[in-house]
């Protein structure tokens, strides 16, 4: 089964420093990966994948993902924090193994204050 | 780009009434749709996998006949609440696999906010 973890609830950062939500992943076979946004009452908000190639992925809104095979993990990244950022960030993964399913992580609560 | 719509965006509905959630691709052709879940301040719960013109695949522990899933045309796919209780209020989103893209492609609707009184 794949299962995804955001070990962090909650990450307060400062506006203008930089930023990271974790999240590690397990999946049989090559994972695709993802990260949404999420902001009060709204869906969810695509802000970019992982498939193949490169190991940086940048995204929307100035934030990228670096994938590390060895530690299983897809951290989230922004080099400037905003105090717009602020929202509930969440980290998927599907398996290439069969099946269309994506595994969501439980949520990070990003707070980005002045 | 692609956009799912999801209508109504809220809804209160009195206990034991049903209601009707509508998911729409706008500007793709759907042949996959999926139904999550969202309780407050938790992740995303997969209800349902929607296949155009077939039954849907339920996930372990939901109710198929209290969550009927219509999925009749490449851009719609309906989720009806029957005999709502109030523990059936959530936040429900649909998603949508665009039928001439990448398999991993999926779209987010804005969510349906039901409320069971």
């Amino acid at each position: 089964a794949q299962s995804v973890a955001q070990p962090e609830d909650q990450v307060n950062v400062a506006e203008g420093n930089p930023l990271t939500v974790k999240c590690t992943y397990s999946v049989s076979g090559n994972p695709y990966l993802f990260w949404y946004v999420q902001y009060p009452n709204r869906g969810l908000q695509f802000l970019l994948k992982y498939i193949t190639g490169d190991n940086l992925v940048k995204g929307s809104y100035g934030f990228e993902a670096e994938f590390n095979k060895s530690q299983t993990s897809f951290h989230l990244k922004k080099p400037s924090a905003l105090v717009s950022d602020s929202a509930l960030y969440f980290c998927a993964v599907r398996g290439t193994g069969g099946g269309n399913k994506l595994t969501f992580g439980t949520g990070t609560q990003l707070k980005v204050e002045l | 780009g692609a956009v799912v719509s999801q209508h109504p965006s809220w809804v209160i509905c009195k206990s034991g009434t049903s209601v009707k959630i509508e998911c729409r691709s706008l500007d793709f052709q759907a042949t996959t749709m999926f139904w999550y879940r969202q309780f407050p301040k938790q992740s995303l719960m997969l209800m349902a996998t929607s296949n155009e013109g077939s039954k849907a695949t339920y996930e372990q522990g939901v109710e198929k006949d209290k969550f009927l899933i219509n999925h009749a045309s490449l851009t719609l796919s309906t989720l009806t609440v029957t005999s709502a209780h109030p523990e059936d209020s959530s936040f429900y989103i649909c998603s949508a696999r665009d039928h001439g893209a990448a398999s991993y492609e999926q779209y987010f609707g804005p969510g349906t906010r039901l409320t069971v009184t």
